[in-house]
């Protein structure tokens, strides 16, 4: 089955650092690729919907500037935690669709980001 | 706008034992309706969808039946295991273009022997 995996797996780092969150499609194109977050014993929000070679669609309340996405290319999207705070920890998910097939959404495994 | 609910955990049932996690969800439209599960230190897996109403998803043992009249998409197991033990995520998907997830809160079951 069609694969999704998310480097790393988990990071810690210091507040005012970033961190860069990477997102492939391993043996599928992706047109379009989703990043959501989630909070301990909650569920997935969206945050933004990444199109390849365009500029990445935030939902409402999400920072463009604080949270960095490219989708340089058909099977890899970066999500950016720019100048990161204790706030910004959290589980982050990305989850891309088959271009060929958009029926179902592929989810990668996580991104632990705990930020001291 | 579009949303989901579903029933609030956790719930904790003996091994075989009969599992219902409700979910009811609120979409312009038809949407699509999905059933995720999250195991303990791993990403989201698909567990069984339907794409319009009275269709039934099945997988592994778990069932759910779109019901349009009721906006729901319940999910049912005749028999739960303890590897059955995970969070589970309904969801629902605007059928047109390529369109994110809209999630509920998620349901951890936990399956003791």
């Amino acid at each position: 089955g069609a694969v999704v995996s998310q480097h790393p797996s988990r990071v810690i780092c210091k507040s005012g650092t970033s961190v860069k969150i990477e997102c492939r499609s391993l043996d599928f194109q992706a047109t379009t690729m989703f990043w959501y977050r989630q909070f301990p014993k909650q569920s997935l929000m969206l945050m933004a919907t990444s199109n390849e070679g365009s500029k990445a669609t935030y939902e409402q309340g999400v920072e463009k500037d604080k949270f960095l996405i490219n989708h340089a290319s058909l099977t890899l999207s970066t999500l950016t935690v720019t100048s990161a705070h204790p706030e910004d920890s959290s589980f982050y998910i990305c989850s891309a669709t088959n271009t060929g097939s958009q029926e179902t959404q592929y989810f990668g495994p996580g991104t632990r980001l705990l930020v001291l | 706008g579009n949303s989901v609910t579903q029933m609030e955990g956790p719930v904790t049932l003996s091994e075989e034992a009969f599992l219902t996690i409700n979910c009811t969800y609120t979409a312009t439209g038809y949407p699509s309706l999905f059933w995720y599960v999250q195991y303990p230190g791993e990403g989201l897996q698909l567990l069984l969808k339907a794409t319009k109403a009275d269709d039934k998803g099945s997988n592994k043992g778990f069932e759910a039946t779109y019901r349009k009249e009721t906006t729901s998409f319940h999910l049912e197991k005749g028999s739960v295991q303890v590897s059955d033990s995970a969070v589970y995520f309904c969801a629902l998907r605007r059928n047109s273009g390529n369109t994110p997830l809209v999630f509920g809160k998620g349901t951890r079951l936990s399956v003791i022997a």
